[in-house]
């Protein structure tokens, strides 16, 4: 395979369900991301890991708990939550540059969240 | 406040026109970028205009970028059907000791091709 995978595409959960998002880039990348996309709301960047190290946590509610077991592949961990969560969730990647030299991100097809 | 707005947030347009939209932000920035999403799938990236860059073209897409009123815009050309997408803006702004690229995207412009 090649780019970024995600998996599951769709997902429907109830408010005390825990489930797992996946994602796995193949392109050599060292930094990853999740982004949230809600209707009629612009993208939101939830996490940034750069070399398996989290460097960006954009005051994303605990319920929502990522991880990067390795620069290829991402998590994110789902508990108890809201159906205001219900959102397109979308993971990309990109190579980090030397400082100053920023490039574009390559993104994966998304999961489509339903919480009922 | 949103840093990359577009405009307009709705096109629609025959085929064979042109489609300008346009993204306006408020900070200073490292470079701007156009991505673009089909109906419920993941951002596709089109072209990335760095601060020093006043205009670059990718095949039919051409993109400008004024720094002194902040504003980029995103001309496509003789448009197709399979154009039919959300566009968006995304900024990188400079960060003190950051080099992953924090992109903030503004809401998108939906563009409608009729066949």
């Amino acid at each position: 395979e090649t780019g970024v995978t995600q998996t599951p595409r769709h997902l429907v959960m109830g408010m005390t369900n825990k489930k797992s998002l996946k994602c796995e880039q193949h392109l050599g990348h060292n930094a990853m991301y999740w982004y949230k996309q809600s209707a009629k709301k612009p993208l939101e960047l939830m996490f940034v890991y750069n070399f398996k190290e989290q460097t960006e946590n954009n005051s994303v509610p605990s319920r929502f708990s990522p991880e990067c077991p390795n620069s290829s592949h991402l998590f994110l961990h789902l508990h108890t939550l809201q159906p205001e969560d219900s959102a397109l969730y979308l993971c990309a990647s990109s190579q980090r540059q030397l400082a100053g030299s920023y490039n574009e991100q390559f993104f994966g097809p998304g999961t489509r969240l339903t919480v009922l | 406040s949103q840093q990359g707005e577009e405009d307009p947030q709705a096109l629609s347009i025959q085929e064979g026109e042109n489609a300008t939209m346009n993204c306006s932000y408020k900070t200073s920035i490292n470079n701007l970028q156009w991505y673009r999403q089909n109906s419920g799938r993941g951002l596709v990236h089109l072209i990335l205009i760095r601060s020093n860059e006043r205009e670059k073209h990718s095949g039919r897409l051409r993109v400008t970028l004024d720094t002194s009123k902040k504003s980029s815009s995103l001309l496509i050309t003789a448009s197709r059907a399979a154009d039919t997408a959300s566009y968006f803006c995304a900024t990188v702004i400079l960060t003190g000791g950051t080099s992953y690229g924090k992109l903030t995207f503004g809401q998108g412009t939906i563009l409608t091709v009729h066949p």
